[in-house]
C-alpha cells in the first residue's frame, strides 16, 4: 500500500552532534525520494532529494543515503544546530505516479 | 522570487458549511498540489492539477474538490464540513509534469467547530 514509515517519531541530540533520521519505504517501484523540514507554523521546506539510480547524495551539512535492497532511506545532519529543530519528513514518488507519499515525520530536538 | 502563497492563513467554519482555500504557485510553475496535514500526522495527498486539469486524486470523499485557473492559481473547496476536516491544508507547486520536487506554501489552518 501507500506508506512511507519512520522508525522513530522523536529524536533528541546534543548541539554539535550528528543526527541520523531513518525512513523505511514500502514500494520497490519508487524512483525518487525527498526529505523536507517543517518548522512550527511553516510549510515543509526542501532539504535534499535522491533518485533511485544513486545510493548517496550530499548537500550542505546533509547527506541522504538510499539502500534499495532493504528499502531504507536516511538523512544525516552534521554538526546539528539549534536551527535544525523541526519535524523531518521523508517522501517517495512512485515511478510515473507523480504523487509524493509522505511518512509520519520525526521531530528533531536539539539539546544545548 | 515569491514562493507559493496561500490564503487565508486561518479559517474558522462550523459543521456543514463550505470552505474555500486559495493558492498561488511560484511564477512559471504549472502544477499545483493540495495536501491535508491533520494535527500530529503526516501529509495526505488530496489533489494534483496541471495545466488546468485534475491529474490525480487522493483517497478523499467527493466533497473535497478544486480547480485550477488559467493563471495556474488554484482553489480547494470543501463542502459539508465535518469536525475531522480540521487540519492544515498545504498547497505546493512544481514546474510541471514529471517534476517531482514540490515547493510548499505555509498552509491554511482550517478549524471546524
Amino acid at each position: 500500500g501507500e506508506s512511507v514509515g519512520l522508525h522513530l517519531p522523536t529524536l533528541s541530540v546534543q548541539e554539535g552532534d550528528n543526527s541520523i533520521i531513518n525512513c523505511a519505504y514500502s514500494n520497490s517501484a519508487s524512483d525518487y525520494f525527498i526529505w523536507y523540514k517543517q518548522e512550527s507554523g511553516k510549510g515543509p521546506q526542501f532539504i535534499i532529494d535522491i533518485r533511485s539510480n544513486m545510493d548517496k547524495r550530499q548537500g550542505q551539512r546533509v547527506t541522504v543515503l538510499l539502500n534499495k535492497t532493504v528499502k531504507h532511506l536516511s538523512l544525516q545532519i552534521a554538526a546539528t544546530q539549534p536551527g535544525d529543530s523541526a519535524v523531518y519528513f521523508c517522501a517517495e514518488n512512485l515511478q510515473g505516479a507523480q504523487k509524493l507519499v509522505f511518512g509520519q515525520g520525526t521531530r528533531l530536538t536539539i539539546n544545548p | 522570487e515569491a514562493g507559493v502563497t496561500q490564503s487565508p492563513t486561518h479559517l474558522i467554519k462550523t459543521r456543514g458549511q463550505q470552505a474555500t482555500l486559495r493558492c498561488s504557485p511560484i511564477s512559471g510553475h504549472t502544477s499545483v498540489y493540495w495536501y491535508q496535514q491533520a494535527l500530529g500526522l503526516g501529509l495526505q495527498f488530496l489533489l494534483w492539477y496541471d495545466e488546468g486539469e485534475e491529474r490525480n486524486r487522493g483517497n478523499f470523499p467527493p466533497r473535497f474538490s478544486g480547480r485550477q485557473f488559467p493563471n495556474y492559481s488554484s482553489e480547494l473547496n470543501v463542502n459539508a464540513l465535518e469536525l475531522e476536516d480540521s487540519a492544515l491544508y498545504l498547497c505546493a507547486s512544481s514546474p510541471g509534469l514529471y517534476n517531482e520536487k514540490l515547493f510548499f506554501g505555509s498552509g491554511t489552518q482550517l478549524s471546524v467547530l
